[in-house]
């Protein structure tokens, strides 16, 4: 079936420094993946779509120059967090529409930790 | 801002039939009924999903009322393993944005 591969599952980074999260899927092709921050105990918030070959579209109060978003192929989806800081720190989920199936499927997600 | 309704939390008796509801009184003609649910930690995993049919898969079984404002979905013999966050989402196909609710917390009661 259609997996999403989301790397690395944990990062520790200290402030200041930038922290790049891939998602890729497996087994087909996504033009187009999403990005999900999720406090603890809240839902997922839809960040950002990130679309194959052209700029992502960022929901409203997201900071496009703080969360970039590079969709440089048809499998690789890249959300990087530049000049983290320790309100940065969240469970951060890729996600894709999956290929022949009716439904999305979501990557493992990311716990990144600043300290 | 999401298109549903859920109960925030409900218990569920191991072996039992977990139901959990959901409201989407503005659903569209055209908008999907999508149930997924979350595991502590992990990813959103899909479960099934519906246009105006019931449906079932091996996972669970989902009931749209036939005026399309509500649904249930149906875990037949719940087990511990099924504690997680269930998420009703409304859309019309899956290349769409997901927009997440607050979904319901189900514990699964040994």
């Amino acid at each position: 079936g259609a997996v999403v591969s989301q790397h690395p599952s944990w990062v520790i980074c200290k402030s200041g420094t930038s922290v790049k999260i891939e998602c890729r899927s497996l087994d087909f092709q996504a033009t187009t993946m999403f990005w999900y921050r999720q406090f603890p105990k809240q839902s997922l918030m839809l960040m950002a779509t990130s679309n194959e070959g052209s700029k992502a579209t960022y929901e409203q109060g997201v900071e496009k120059d703080k969360f970039l978003i590079n969709h440089a192929s048809l499998t690789l989806s890249t959300l990087t967090v530049t000049s983290a800081h320790p309100e940065d720190s969240s469970f951060y989920i890729c996600s894709a529409p999956g290929g022949q199936k009716s439904e999305a499927f979501f990557g493992q997600g990311t716990r990144l930790t600043v300290v | 801002d999401a298109k549903t309704t859920q109960p925030p939390s409900m218990d569920c008796a191991e072996g039992r039939a977990a139901n959990l509801p959901c409201n989407h009184s503005t659903i569209s003609g055209n908008e999907y009924v999508y149930w997924y649910r979350q595991i502590h930690s992990q990813g959103p995993q899909y479960i099934i999903h519906g246009l105006k049919n019931n449906e079932t898969n091996e996972m669970a079984s989902l009931i749209i009322t036939e005026d399309r404002k509500s649904s249930t979905l149906i875990l037949p013999h719940a087990t511990l393993r099924d504690t997680a966050v269930y998420y009703c989402i409304v859309s019309m196909n899956r290349d769409d944005k997901i927009i997440f609710g607050k979904g319901t917390r189900l514990h699964i009661l040994p």
